[in-house]
């Protein structure tokens, strides 16, 4: 099973509609994180959070929540979809020892 | 922002013969990445270097790092046909703030 898993692989929804993308974990990491790519552009970081009670925003978080539920789970919300919200949603986590980050496979949405 | 930018952004070889991508970044850096993304799916790892590191290998990747012109390259030595792939490098800010800072990448094609 893979370490790093996200739901739903692939989303359509429409502007407005609010919106959760889910991510979970086996590898144990305390740190947790959510990136957004758009086509020909590398990741940039939506949200992210070292542990249940620590979030903290990235680059570019405005239009987007998240909540870590437990160790191994972190989601990410839209509160309220808009087209240029289409992109490749992933989830990445890593060992507070560690300086590699393990993505998940991604979550594509499309807000029409 | 992005933190840099790959140079090129599409490279086209023959299996056998060696790839090289380059990357600049912008800020001071703790370390710098390398990741590879097959078509549409999540990042995989390659290799870390710090920013104390000037040259670091790993099979048949070569990867250098240039502090004061801020910029980095990766060497793929006797390209494959399963090399071919988008290549991002991503920094760690040198002050602190988490998560990685990703250029636009490199698309690699490797012609059997």
């Amino acid at each position: 099973d893979a370490d790093v898993t996200q739901t739903p692989r692939n989303r359509i929804t429409k502007t407005g509609k609010r919106i959760m993308l889910e991510c979970s974990q086996t590898k144990g990491h305390d740190r947790m994180y959510w990136y957004r790519q758009d086509p020909g552009l590398g990741l940039r970081l939506i949200y992210y959070s070292f542990d249940v009670k620590d979030i903290n925003k990235g680059e570019i978080s405005d239009g987007y929540s998240v909540s870590r539920q437990a160790q191994a789970k972190f989601s990410l919300s839209l509160e309220s979809a808009i087209p240029n919200q289409t992109a490749l949603y992933f989830c990445a986590t890593r060992g507070w020892a560690e300086e590699t980050q393990y993505f998940g496979p991604g979550t594509r949405l499309l807000v029409l | 922002s992005q933190q840099g930018e790959e140079d090129p952004q599409a490279l086209s070889i023959q299996e056998g013969e060696n790839a090289t991508m380059n990357c600049s970044y912008k800020t001071s850096i703790n370390n710098l990445q390398w990741y590879r993304q097959n078509s549409g799916r999540g990042l995989v790892h390659l290799i870390l270097i710090r920013s104390n590191e000037r040259e670091k290998h790993s099979g048949r990747l070569r990867v250098t790092l240039d502090t004061s012109k801020k910029s980095s390259s990766l060497l793929i030595t006797a390209s494959r046909a399963a090399d071919t792939a988008s290549y991002f490098c991503a920094t760690v800010d040198g002050g602190g703030a988490d998560g990685l800072t990703f250029g636009k990448g490199t698309h690699l094609i490797i012609q059997p």
